[in-house]
């Protein structure tokens, strides 16, 4: 069964940093492009980030350029989001979700349940 | 404002057929690439429904469909019946800019 598991999210002032982490099991996590779609409070999707299965290729929303760093470790089985520079803007449920299809293609056809990142003085 | 427009709500009567339509334009949907349609429960993570425009994932009922004409994608639901009331979103990838994979605003389906 596949599963994906979130973990370290919480409450951080604006302007600081927090890293989230996504733990997969029951399939080959090497072998898939990985994802982080975030959801505000009451709102609709946004995708932020993708990983290329080795690592080699990273793309960003534009919103997070330059201030979040998408990371994975195939020997852990483990994907990572590096948040620097947090605003209010960021708050928001962030999903891990495989990734399917290449390219202009690609959709999600699994999700993880999500980790809160709460940007608040 | 998302940049894929779907209804912010519709609503059916058990056994009836509903449509939420999904509108794009030249940069996204018009420009041939593929739709995609989650459904979502409150408090859960969004479930693929519809990938490629039209192909169901193992285990989705197939009382959903969908489809793609133009600028636009729809899902239909057939035989509606109460367990489907949920939030639903299309996605789909924009070329504009520096390119993004992109949702719409999300529906909601009551069943009456």
């Amino acid at each position: 069964e596949v599963q994906l598991v979130e973990s370290g999210g919480g409450l951080v002032q604006p302007g600081r940093s927090l890293k989230v982490s996504c733990t997969a099991s029951g399939f080959g996590f090497s072998s898939y492009w990985m994802s982080w779609v975030r959801q505000a409070p009451g709102t609709g999707l946004q995708w932020v980030a993708h990983i290329k299965e080795d690592g080699s290729a990273k793309s960003y929303v534009d919103s997070v350029k330059g201030r979040f760093t998408i990371s994975r470790d195939n020997a852990k089985n483990s994907m990572y989001l590096q948040m620097n520079s947090l605003t209010v803007e960021d708050t928001a449920l962030y999903y891990c979700a495989r990734r399917q299809g290449s390219g202009s293609s690609a959709y999600f056809d699994y999700w993880g349940q999500g980790v809160l990142v709460t940007v608040s003085s | 404002q998302s940049v894929l427009t779907q209804p912010p709500s519709v609503s059916g009567a058990p056994g009836q057929r509903v449509t939420i339509s999904c509108t794009g334009s030249s940069s996204n949907i018009g420009a041939s690439y593929d739709v995609n349609w989650y459904q979502q429960f409150p408090g859960t993570a969004p479930k693929l429904l519809i990938y490629v425009n039209r192909y169901r994932p193992s285990g989705v009922p197939d009382r959903f469909s969908g489809s793609k004409s133009g600028m636009s994608a729809s899902l239909a639901i057939t035989g509606l019946q109460a367990e489907d009331e949920a939030e639903y979103y299309c996605q789909s990838y924009d070329s504009s800019l520096s390119g993004s994979w992109v949702f719409g605003g999300g529906t909601k389906l009551t069943v009456l």
